[in-house]
């Protein structure tokens, strides 16, 4: 079965760019996925189709999408970007989660 | 307001069953194929299973295949999860989720308690 790979942390400074991977083999071929998910709450699409931003969610999140890697960033990072950021795809009939990467904004 | 809500969690010992529920409201629900995904207390997201607009079309992830059942009832905007003999590794908070491209309504999740 097809997996996904991310960090399980990443810490940027306050105001400055984070990035986020997703690693898997060709996920370049695939669309992928992006939710926030903050303690105690429903996870939320940030990023959809490797670079779209549905509606209400700050133009501070941008997607990419290559090769074996796909990437969320966030510019000008605020304290309210902590959370734990999740990516997505599907494997013909069935859903993969990556493992889920803490951001951790300084 | 478009929401969805579970219901039916709680507290099962170990190879008892236990019946989820979601609400949709806010939208209209039957042509979309509806999901559950759980997660663990402190671990990531795991999908558990789907279902079509029309039920044709029914999938589930291997670690529940056999013992879960997926449902929905068009009519009354209701998706369901019937979960049978449920093990520890079943605890979690399960949310029901809408697909257009990705997920993008969850529910705020039910917990599932699986314990002696």
């Amino acid at each position: 079965s097809y997996e996904l790979a991310q960090p399980l942390s990443v810490s940027v400074a306050l105001g400055q760019t984070a990035r986020i991977t997703c690693g898997g083999s060709n996920i370049g071929y695939h669309n992928v996925h992006w939710y926030q998910q903050k303690p105690g709450q429903a996870p939320v699409l940030v990023i959809y189709r490797d670079t779209k931003r549905p509606s209400g969610i700050p133009e501070r999140f941008s997607g990419s999408n290559s090769g074996n890697t796909a990437t969320l960033t966030i510019s000008r990072a605020q304290a309210g970007d902590e959370a734990d950021y999740y990516c997505q795809m599907w494997d013909s009939t069935t859903v993969v989660f990556g493992g889920g990467t803490k951001l951790t904004v300084l | 307001e478009v929401q969805l809500v579970e219901s039916g969690g709680g507290l099962v010992k170990p190879g008892g069953s236990l019946g989820l529920s979601c609400a949709a409201s806010g939208f209209t629900f039957s042509p979309y194929t509806m999901h559950w995904v759980r997660q663990a207390p402190g671990k990531g997201l795991e999908w558990v299973s789907s279902i079509s607009s029309s039920s044709s079309y029914i999938y589930y992830g291997d670690s529940v295949k056999g013992r879960f059942t997926i449902s929905r009832d068009n009519a009354k905007n209701s998706l369901y999860l019937q979960m049978n003999s449920l093990r520890a590794e079943d605890t979690a908070v399960y949310y029901c989720a809408r697909q257009t491209e990705a997920f993008d309504i969850w529910g705020q999740g039910t917990m599932v308690t699986v314990s002696s």
